[in-house]
């Protein structure tokens, strides 16, 4: 079975820095897709970044930005220049390309920002 | 374009009550995919509906059970509700063509066991 840990469950970051949140997964497919999705006190979950697992290249998606290591199983989202609208928990999520919309999250980030 | 959307928002149920959650999809979306949330199990996959069936199915109970309609729209059931039943229920859709991870998460329904 596919499984995703983050390990951090929470971080801060000073608005306009930098922030990674970390996630690893273990799997035994070769295809599959990872995301990152936001879910704001709203509670609505909102896709931040994708990357599909046979692309090589870091997914990039305006301030945000992954860093995806195959080999390592690491699938890690580099926040720039963060914004008080950037708090929100974080979750790493997995889904296998034979499995349907089925989707395995990690436990979540509490990213917080301080002005 | 309308989003997902789920009724009621809040509920309120007691021990050994059933309850039924409504999910609307985006429209044109065919696939229905329901996650309990909790504090303690995080996010976890229930089932998935496309075509009227269940295509896909979570590790819960048989206490939960769902079916989809005609028209996409989904519900979910829980019987004989349980303390550990109140959690966020969230139902996400997508298209059935294109790529199956594209999908779109309703804002839930927070459900209360008392």
């Amino acid at each position: 079975a596919q499984t995703v840990t983050q390990s951090q469950p929470e971080m801060s970051v000073q608005e306009a820095e930098t922030v990674t949140l970390s996630c690893t997964y273990d799997t035994s497919e070769s295809d599959y897709y990872l995301f990152w999705y936001k879910q704001p006190p709203s509670r609505q979950m909102i896709l931040v970044i994708r990357q599909e697992a046979y692309k090589q290249q870091n997914a990039t998606e305006n301030r945000f930005s992954v860093n995806f290591q195959k080999a390592a199983k690491s699938f890690s989202l580099k926040i720039s220049d963060s914004q008080l609208g950037d708090a929100a928990m974080y979750f790493c999520a997995y889904k296998g390309e034979t499995s349907g919309s089925r989707l395995t999250f990690g436990e979540g980030t509490q990213l917080t920002v301080n002005p | 374009k309308a989003g997902v959307t789920q009724t009621p928002r809040y509920l309120i149920k007691t021990r050994g009550q059933q309850v039924t959650l409504s999910c609307s999809p985006i429209s044109g979306h065919r696939s229905v995919s329901w996650y309990q949330q909790t504090p303690g199990q995080g996010l976890q996959f229930l089932f998935e509906y496309f075509s009227e069936t269940q295509r896909n199915k979570g590790n819960f109970p048989g206490r939960f059970s769902g079916r989809q309609f005609s028209n996409s729209r989904s519900e979910m059931n829980v019987s004989t509700l349980e303390l550990g039943d109140s959690a966020l229920y969230l139902c996400a859709s997508r298209f059935l063509t294109g790529p199956t991870y594209e999908q779109y998460f309703g804002p839930g329904t927070r459900l209360t066991v008392t």
